[in-house]
């Protein structure tokens, strides 16, 4: 029964380029979360989407950031133009439908995004 | 709106001592609340949870009860080892809607 599938585990680009990060849920949860967490920060929530439907983006930054979970496949958080700031590690969660009943989000491991 | 305040880190403790991490919490209703904890390196993952008043969670020695007259979750310790060294974050969900808040997270360094 796989995890919460991140990848790319790391990522280095240089200022300017266009930064997608992926997240496979686990198996039958419809709920994904996207957190930011920089370096002696704590955890940021930027976005909450279930399939095709964004429920709640109020912690994303309103330019350069999107994020979308198609009926198939998995959620990608898309930065564009990426600036240093933005280096981070990017956590996804997921939760099943009964999420709330169940309590519980599950983590991957996290896309360590480098900006040189 | 919903929100969770913790312990401000870090935190460094000797082997065998006692660990509190205090959490307050800020919800209307009844929000179930959580500790999750974050191995270097890795994502969080759940340490213990409790979904009522006065529940007490507990996982690996660790113990937190849900105290909605003080709207506290203190995570307690008896006994902290070196493999505790992590960063925790104490977390709710309000008993309305999926969304997650967690706190800023607090580092503990336990030493030999």
């Amino acid at each position: 029964n796989a995890g919460v599938m991140q990848n790319p585990r790391h990522l280095v680009r240089r200022r300017g380029q266009e930064a997608r990060l992926r997240c496979s849920p686990m198996k039958g949860h419809s709920h994904v979360y996207w957190y930011r967490q920089l370096p002696e920060e704590g955890l940021k929530f930027m976005v909450y989407l279930q399939k095709e439907n964004i429920i709640d983006e109020s912690g994303m930054p309103k330019e350069r950031f999107s994020a979308e979970f198609p009926k198939e496949g998995p959620s990608i958080l898309r930065i564009q133009q990426v600036v240093r700031g933005d280096s981070a590690a990017y956590f996804c969660a997921s939760s099943p439908p009964t999420g709330r009943e169940t309590g519980e989000l599950f983590f991957g491991e996290g896309s360590r995004l480098t900006v040189l | 709106g919903d929100s969770v305040t913790q312990m401000e880190g870090p935190v460094t403790l000797s082997e065998e001592a006692f660990l509190t991490i205090n959490c307050t919490y800020t919800a209307t209703g009844y929000p179930s609340l959580f500790w999750y904890v974050q191995y270097p390196g890795e994502g969080l993952q759940l340490l213990l949870k409790a979904t009522k008043a006065d529940d007490k969670g507990s996982n690996k020695g660790f113990e937190a009860t849900y105290r909605k007259e003080t709207t506290s979750f203190h995570l307690e310790k008896g006994s902290v080892q070196v493999s505790d060294s992590a960063v925790y974050f104490c977390a709710l969900t309000p008993n309305t809607g999926n969304q997650f808040y967690f706190g800023t997270g607090t580092s503990l360094t336990v030493i030999p």
